[in-house]
């Protein structure tokens, strides 16, 4: 079991908007550290998708974008994409472990 | 530009010592600003962060891998490496290799990765 928490999967049209919840608790997303995201394509290594909690590396296109209330973050992606189509991870830190820590990774299918 | 890459073997034998190596490029595992971590991810699952150095001054560990693992750095060489004692099946993996700005921030950029497998 992850730390924190993420749908195993979420699909959507192209054109349309989704959106990928990341449930963590107290120690870790609830304490105020940040969160990342992460976009895994198949067979490639995890690129940095945000950062900070909604804050884009240069050369992310501006239809993700992240978001973070509580215990709980989200990545929204507008305009949907067929290449969109990949594994998505949220990523923060914990208190309690001393540790970064990873949600379970969701699966984002391009209908 | 910073890249990273993962070396080492691709298979090893169950109880035996697991080492990776990292080489970084476009950069310097001593800079101040930066730690130095490793992740990996079974084949088919999700992410799971092993343990983060900064500078060889402070060490990082993942609670349930930390009597196996120890994380170094190779001042001379640009590199910093990986090593997990008494490895299982369950050490079957995609080992990454990347950077962060802080022990409490994000990863990037990543290696490509290395496959190890745990097998007799």
């Amino acid at each position: 079991q992850s730390v924190l928490t993420q749908p195993p999967s979420v699909s959507g049209a192209p054109g349309q908007r989704v959106t990928i919840s990341c449930t963590g608790s107290s120690a870790n997303i609830g304490a105020g550290y940040d969160v990342q995201w992460y976009q895994q394509l198949p067979g490639t290594a995890p690129k940095l998708l945000i950062y900070g909690n909604n804050n884009r590396p240069s050369g992310v296109p501006d239809r993700f974008s992240g978001s973070k209330s509580g215990t709980s973050a989200s990545l929204a992606i507008t305009g949907l994409q067929a290449e969109d189509e990949a594994d998505y991870y949220c990523q923060s830190y914990d208190s309690s472990l001393s540790g970064s820590v990873f949600g379970g990774g969701t699966k984002l299918t391009v209908l | 530009q910073l890249q990273l890459q993962e070396s080492g073997p691709g298979l090893v034998k169950p109880s035996e010592t697991l080492s990776l190596i990292c080489t970084v490029s476009g950069g310097s595992v001593t800079s101040s600003s930066y730690y130095w971590g490793w992740i990996r991810q079974p084949p088919g699952k999700g992410l799971d962060w092993i343990g983060t150095i900064y500078s060889s001054e402070s060490t990082y560990y993942n609670p349930s891998l930390r009597s196996r693992v120890s994380i170094s750095v190779d001042t001379s060489k640009n590199q910093f490496s990986l090593k997990l004692t008494s490895v299982t099946a369950a050490d079957t993996a995609v080992y990454y290799c990347a950077r962060s700005p802080g022990v409490k921030a994000g990863f990037d950029p990543w290696g490509q990765g290395t496959l190890v497998t745990v097998s007799s």
